[in-house]
């Protein structure tokens, strides 16, 4: 079946604009979690929500970036005023449920380059 | 989450047995092993994951020490394809929230 797919694939952007990444999870996954990955190194958690619920948003690094997901399946990460610091991988992730021994699913994730 | 180190990267060659070692000396009693790997320019791809038990996929087979301080990934017959970075999570069990915590991982480089 189809996986996680995330868009769009690559995002350039002029610092100051707003920029919004699309992750539709894989169809009935309940949880989906957002990470964003640095140049040469490893993935950080930002935020995850359970169907609809934002119930962990501790990784967001500042107010300028928000998440939704507000029919509890794609879900959207906004970023507001884009800054060079914001330029990343953004990976989105998604799982049948919360418990520890389901593995997460990941998209290719979304490139951003801010300028 | 207890805490992992890996060393930053390993040489294998094509067709040989990969051993891709993994201290978790802090690990507590219900904290799961994870592994995943990612490809250049892909997303992390789950492998294989444990308890206590040693276990094995059609991917790889995971080693636990009895005491749990560390693991060894164990890719059978390496090829071009498994050349990735290799990440050992370890990952508290049931609650919401599970987010994978990731550190630097191993990058493994398997040469012809």
């Amino acid at each position: 079946g189809a996986g996680v797919s995330q868009s769009p694939r690559y995002k350039v952007a002029k610092r100051g604009q707003d920029v919004a990444l699309r992750c539709d999870p894989i169809s009935g996954h309940v949880s989906l979690f957002w990470y964003q990955q640095a140049l040469g190194q490893g993935p950080e958690f930002l935020t995850y929500f359970q169907n609809e619920a934002q119930l962990d948003k501790s990784g967001l690094p500042s107010d300028r970036f928000f998440a939704e997901r507000p029919e509890g399946s794609v879900s959207t990460l906004k970023i507001q005023r884009t800054q060079q610091e914001d330029s990343a991988v953004y990976l989105c992730a998604s799982s049948w449920t919360s418990g520890s021994s389901y593995e997460q699913y990941f998209g290719p994730g979304t490139r951003l380059t801010v300028t | 989450d207890a805490k992992t180190t890996q060393p930053p990267s390993m040489d294998c060659a094509e067709g040989r047995a990969a051993n891709l070692p993994c201290n978790h000396s802090t690990i507590s009693g219900n904290e799961y092993v994870y592994w995943y790997r990612q490809i250049h320019s892909q997303g992390p791809q789950y492998i294989i994951h444990g308890l206590k038990n040693n276990e094995t996929n059609e991917m790889a087979s995971l080693i636990i020490t009895e005491d749990r301080k560390s693991s060894t990934l164990i890719l059978p017959h390496a090829t071009l394809r498994d050349t990735a970075v290799y990440y050992c999570i370890v990952r508290s069990g049931g609650g919401a929230g599970n987010m994978l915590t990731f550190g630097g991982g191993t990058r493994l480089m398997v040469k012809p």
